[in-house]
């Protein structure tokens, strides 16, 4: 079974702050891409930050950034310099390419608040 | 250039009604996902939709069937509607021949309340 696991339901952090949000997943298959997405109230997932599960350096994007282990099947998102506007929920999701453009598989999310 | 639009975007029907979602797919994009959100969850996914077939399907039951059109835009639709399928419908369109997930565009979800 493809699962994703996050662990944290809600987190708060204050502005200007640093948090990281967890995320666990498991599947047998060895190639696979990795991604956090947002959803705030408008609803629309909003892409983040993306992993290729070959590379073993860590994604990168501006105030976002990821631990990902591999071996523990673990990845970690953790936002620097928290804004007001970062308040959302997160999921962590993951899709395998082993036949080709699959479905996304997500967590159930954390809500994270980021508070003046 | 329009992204990924969804109508309606908010219903409400009665238990055992049909409904009818439409989705329409990012300019340059060939395939369709529905994925049912339900309040407190993460996404899940219902079926895919290319080239007007049906190409992979979740754990869901017949009552959710699917069409997509030359256009590529597409329909979601539920049959003998429960309570339990009161969710956030989410479409998500993309490239098939892209499996790095590069391309996944989603729209803004159609809420339907059932009551």
């Amino acid at each position: 079974a493809q699962t994703v696991t996050q662990s944290q339901p809600e987190m708060s952090v204050q502005e200007a702050e640093t948090v990281t949000l967890s995320c666990t997943y498991d599947t047998s298959e060895n190639n696979y891409y990795l991604f956090w997405y947002k959803q705030p109230p408008s609803r629309q997932m909003i892409l983040v930050i993306r992993q290729e599960a070959y590379k073993q350096q860590n994604a990168t994007e501006n105030r976002f950034s990821v631990n990902f282990q591999k071996a523990a099947k673990s990845f970690s998102l953790k936002i620097s310099d928290s804004q007001l506007g970062d308040t959302a929920m997160y999921f962590c999701a993951f899709i395998t390419y082993a036949t080709g453009n699959t479905p996304l598989v997500f967590g159930k999310g954390t809500r994270l608040s980021v508070i003046a | 250039d329009a992204g990924v639009t969804q109508s309606p975007t908010h219903l409400i029907k009665t238990r055992g009604q049909q409904v009818t979602l439409r989705c329409s797919p990012k300019s340059g994009h060939d395939t369709v996902s529905w994925y049912q959100q339900a309040l407190g969850q993460g996404p899940q996914f219902i079926f895919q939709y290319y080239e007007e077939e049906e190409r992979q399907r979740g754990n869901f039951p017949d009552r959710f069937s699917g069409h997509q059109f030359p256009n590529y835009s597409s329909e979601l639709n539920v049959n003998a509607l429960l309570l339990g399928d009161s969710a956030l419908y989410l479409c998500a369109s993309s490239l098939l021949l892209d499996s790095s997930g590069n391309t996944i565009y989603f729209g803004e979800g159609s809420w339907l309340t059932v009551v």
